[in-house]
């Protein structure tokens, strides 16, 4: 068990760019949640994934804001024409499909990114 | 949907002493309440979780209760050490998707 693993860890970026962030799941998770988080403030919902299928979207998930999980596995975050107010730490983390530890969800260790 | 109220938001405490965070949620429905430490520049980790049938749960130095009546649930920490000093979280999700809503975090602070 190697953890939940995202990639950039840390990402600057001029104002109007497009990032992307990248995360690997536990092994044989099948169930993949984003989050956002500000300083001082809890994480945040943003969407979440059964496999390849995005089940459940946030408000915060403007038109701006896409993920993907195109095989079940991996899933990519991609905001386009980044804004300030896009500062903040971006996590992802996975759930096991059944078992006692069904309910609970692993976070990675999170990708900070700054809007310059 | 869920909202989950978290207080104190700032918590100091001599090591040895305990410490009790406490958390609200709105959502009846809600069935499941873990609780994550994080420390700088590092993810949520679980450090341990209850369920709607549960009343109370242990861990070693630390202890969870729940009263679905009232919505309430609650973190203690026993006998506090300087490496417990960290941002606690509480969360409640309900069955199925189980998306956590999180509370806003305490920050707990250790002094030797």
């Amino acid at each position: 068990d190697t953890g939940v693993s995202q990639n950039p860890r840390h990402k600057i970026t001029k104002r109007g760019q497009n990032v992307t962030f990248r995360c690997d799941p536990i092994s044989e998770h099948n169930r993949l949640y984003w989050y956002r988080q500000t300083l001082g403030q809890g994480p945040e919902f943003l969407t979440y994934f059964q496999n390849e299928a995005q089940l459940e979207k946030s408000r915060l998930l403007s038109d701006r804001f896409s993920a993907e999980r195109p095989k079940g596995s991996f899933s990519t975050l991609e905001i386009q024409r980044t804004e300030q107010g896009d500062s903040a730490m971006y996590l992802c983390a996975s759930r096991p499909v059944t078992g006692m530890a069904g309910n609970t969800i692993y976070f990675g260790e999170g990708s900070w990114l700054t809007v310059v | 949907g869920e909202n989950v109220e978290q207080h104190p938001s700032t918590l100091s405490v001599q090591e040895g002493d305990s410490a009790v965070i406490k958390c609200t949620y709105s959502d009846s429905a809600s069935n499941y309440f873990p609780w994550y430490k994080q420390e700088l520049g590092k993810g949520p980790q679980l450090i341990i979780d209850i369920r709607s049938n549960v009343g109370e749960k242990k861990d070693q130095r630390i202890a969870v209760t729940l009263n679905k009546t009232a919505k309430h649930f609650s973190l203690h920490i026993t006998e506090t050490q300087p490496e417990d000093s960290a941002v606690y979280f509480c969360a409640a999700s309900r069955g199925g998707s189980y998306i956590p809503t999180f509370g806003r975090g305490t920050s707990l602070i250790v002094h030797p």
